[in-house]
């Protein structure tokens, strides 16, 4: 089954501590991203990747970092994590990253930071 | 920086009502795309339209993408409940892999 495959679903943590959600997509694409979701506020970029190696900043990086060492997994690492990154985190992925191909949802990972 | 408003931000009628969303910028698209999430899960694609003007069905939702490829709407006949969900559109612009979402509406339909 062609999905997107994001760990943890929920992660609560405390401020400063390090942590890092992964994401995960089996069919082949380049093009993955990461966003965040916040009430009022829709879904902002965080980061992308066209490909391996090859990432960029999105809307909103600051606080965040991202790797693609290999072209199916896209992990984002907060390496400092603080209460305004508390938000529903997805990851998403697309053959291209033109805009016109439909982008592949992960479930969403909800992380509160304390 | 391109922009995507989406009204209502809510909205809650009546099974069998009619209803319209609209989603509207004062820039250029190459295409617009309309998702729907339900609570707990990400957003999935129900349509893209990539021409101006461009009209899609799919059963009960109309899309239209407007002339100047600024705006779109999403139009549903006959409301069920089953289309309670937030509905968020995307465009693509003019840069590969920069894809901007609106802010969505959150469509709530009573029995």
């Amino acid at each position: 089954e062609a999905q997107v495959t994001q760990n943890p679903r929920y992660l609560i943590t405390v401020t400063g501590k390090k942590l890092t959600v992964t994401c995960s997509q089996n069919m082949n694409h380049e093009y993955m991203s990461w966003y965040r979701q916040d009430p009022g506020l829709g879904l902002r970029q965080i980061y992308y990747s066209m490909n391996v190696e090859v990432t960029d900043k999105g809307d909103v990086p600051e606080g965040y970092k991202v790797s693609r060492k290999e072209k199916r997994n896209f992990p984002l690492i907060l390496e400092s994590p603080s209460p305004n990154q508390t938000s529903l985190y997805f990851c998403a992925s697309s053959l291209w990253g033109t805009g016109n191909e439909k982008l592949f949802f992960g479930s969403g990972t909800q992380l509160s930071v304390l | 920086t391109q922009l995507l408003e989406q009204s209502p931000q809510f909205l809650s009628i009546q099974e069998g009502e009619n209803l319209t969303v609209y989603c509207n910028s004062s820039s250029v698209f190459s295409s617009l795309q309309w998702y729907r999430q339900e609570p707990g899960e990400g957003p999935v694609l129900l349509v893209t339209v990539v021409t101006g003007g461009e009209v899609k069905k799919l059963k009960r939702l109309t899309f239209q993408f407007g002339d100047a490829r600024k705006d779109s709407s999403l139009h549903i006949t006959a409301a069920q409940p089953g289309d309670t969900g937030l509905y968020l559109c995307a465009g693509g612009g003019s840069s590969a892999s920069k894809i901007i979402f609106g802010s969505g509406t959150r469509l709530s339909i009573r029995p």
